[in-house]
């Protein structure tokens, strides 16, 4: 049971660059979430999903855009880098009502 | 709006020294308050989830409380391997939103 996967584990960009983040779980669960957590300010949700087809805005969205077309895979784009973007990023997946799985993160730099 | 504030931001002990990190919330229809751990590099790792004032969990030196406004977690004669950043973190009733805390770093000298 692999539980939550991102890919990639590191990631350079330069400023003005795209990419996605990808994170993939394996245990069914409805709720995902996209976290960003940056020294001294914990987690905080970039953006969220209940279900398939379904995604919502968290507290620091600008810059990113979300999809979920599949209960499994919770894909993250940065649509234009830009330096405050660097940070480590985190994925979860949790049932209702139950704790929150983590994958391992991604730590992006912008440059 | 809805926060979860802890403290202290760091904390150092020494091998075998007690003590109580603080974790105080205000969220709006809380469903349920959880503790995680968090070691470097790596993802959070689940420790304990509490649902109602009163209500207390154990796991090996670990202990957590709940109260209507704040939780604590207890580490009694912690050891070097409970060094790590413990994270508080509140479910809303709607589910859908997990809101997290800074979170305290732990450092247990040996």
């Amino acid at each position: 049971n692999a539980g939550v996967t991102q890919t990639p584990k590191f990631q350079v960009l330069k400023t003005g660059q795209s990419m996605t983040l990808q994170c993939a779980q394996d245990m069914n669960h409805e709720y995902m979430s996209w976290y960003r957590q940056d020294p001294g300010m914990g987690l905080r949700l970039i953006h969220y999903s209940v279900g398939a087809g379904i995604t919502d805005q968290g507290e620091v969205p600008n810059g990113y855009n979300v999809s979920r077309s599949t209960t499994e895979d919770f894909p993250l784009r940065l649509l234009s880098a830009a330096p405050s973007q660097t940070s480590v990023y985190f994925c979860a997946s949790f049932d209702r009502g139950s704790e929150a799985f983590f994958g391992q993160g991604t730590r992006l730099t912008v440059v | 709006e809805d926060q979860v504030t802890q403290s202290p931001e760091a904390l150092r002990l020494q091998e075998g020294e007690s003590s109580s990190l603080n974790c105080s919330y205000t969220v709006s229809g809380l469903r349920g308050l959880f503790w995680y751990r968090q070691d470097p590099g790596k993802g959070p790792e689940f420790l304990f989830t509490l649902y109602s004032a009163g209500e207390e969990k154990e796991k090996e030196r670990l202990k957590a409380t709940l109260t209507k406004k704040e939780s604590f977690l207890h580490i009694t004669a912690p050891k070097p391997e409970d060094s790590a950043t413990y994270l508080c973190a509140g479910m809303k009733t709607s589910y859908d939103k997990v809101i997290f805390g800074p979170g305290t770093s732990l450092s247990v000298i040996p």
